[in-house]
């Protein structure tokens, strides 16, 4: 049974450029969400994708956009990287149904590691 | 940045030694959760907690859901040297605008020593 997987491992970009980021979730799993861990810090909630659409969204700016697609797999896009968005992105897949008990047993993926120069 | 507030930062045990953490919030939380981090890894769920008063454990670790909402404690008992890592605590909120959009503290940073 395959867990959360992350594509890259690690990304070294310059100010102002575009990323993408990929996620494949758990097996039985249909709902991804993303966050950004700061070196030092605790997760903070980028957004949550179900169905295809963005369930849920954190205190991101626009800059941060993401796709889930038929599969359930997901992209986190970020425009007009800033040096402060060097951080290890973390995704994690959960079932998706609100009000089921584990609906918040979220299951991480080993993250990427963006740099920003 | 971060509404939870989780101590202690760090500690030092030794192998042996039980460890007690918490994690408490002005805000009511339904759902508490656990999770450890190693380095260059992705956290990894431990407990999960989702009725006020309630203790569960998985083997030496055990997490109570606070009485009043607001707090959650974990402990590990007999401490062994691959209990190093980072806990962190989670929690989401009451409001169905915060459904699946879990909050994380700032860790507590275990240390071993044989």
């Amino acid at each position: 049974d395959a867990g959360v997987t992350q594509s890259p491992t690690h990304l070294i970009k310059t100010r102002g450029q575009q990323v993408t980021l990929r996620c494949s979730p758990k097996s039985g799993h249909d709902t991804v969400s993303w966050y950004q861990q700061a070196l030092g810090q605790g997760p903070q909630f980028i957004f949550q994708y179900y169905e295809e659409e963005e369930r849920q969204r954190g205190n991101f700016p626009d800059r941060f956009s993401g796709h889930q697609f038929p599969n359930y797999s997901s992209e986190l896009n970020v425009n007009a990287l800033l040096l402060g968005d060097s951080a290890l992105y973390l995704c994690a897949s959960s079932p998706g149904l609100a009000g089921v008990r584990s609906y918040n047993e979220q299951f991480f993926g080993p993250g990427t590691r963006l740099t920003v120069l | 940045g971060q509404q939870l507030n989780q101590s202690p930062q760090s500690m030092f045990i030794q192998e042996g030694e039980d460890v007690s953490m918490n994690c408490t919030s002005s805000s009511i939380f339904n759902t508490w959760l656990w999770y450890k981090q190693d380095p260059g890894e992705g956290p990894v769920l431990l407990i999960a907690l989702y009725k006020a008063g309630e203790l569960t454990s998985n083997g030496r670790l055990t997490a109570q859901f606070g009485i009043t909402r607001k707090d959650s404690f974990l402990n590990i008992s007999a401490s062994i040297p691959s209990d190093v890592g980072i806990y962190f605590c989670a929690g989401q909120t009451m409001t169905t605008d915060s459904w699946g959009k879990l909050q994380f503290g700032a860790g507590t940073q275990v240390v071993v020593t044989p």
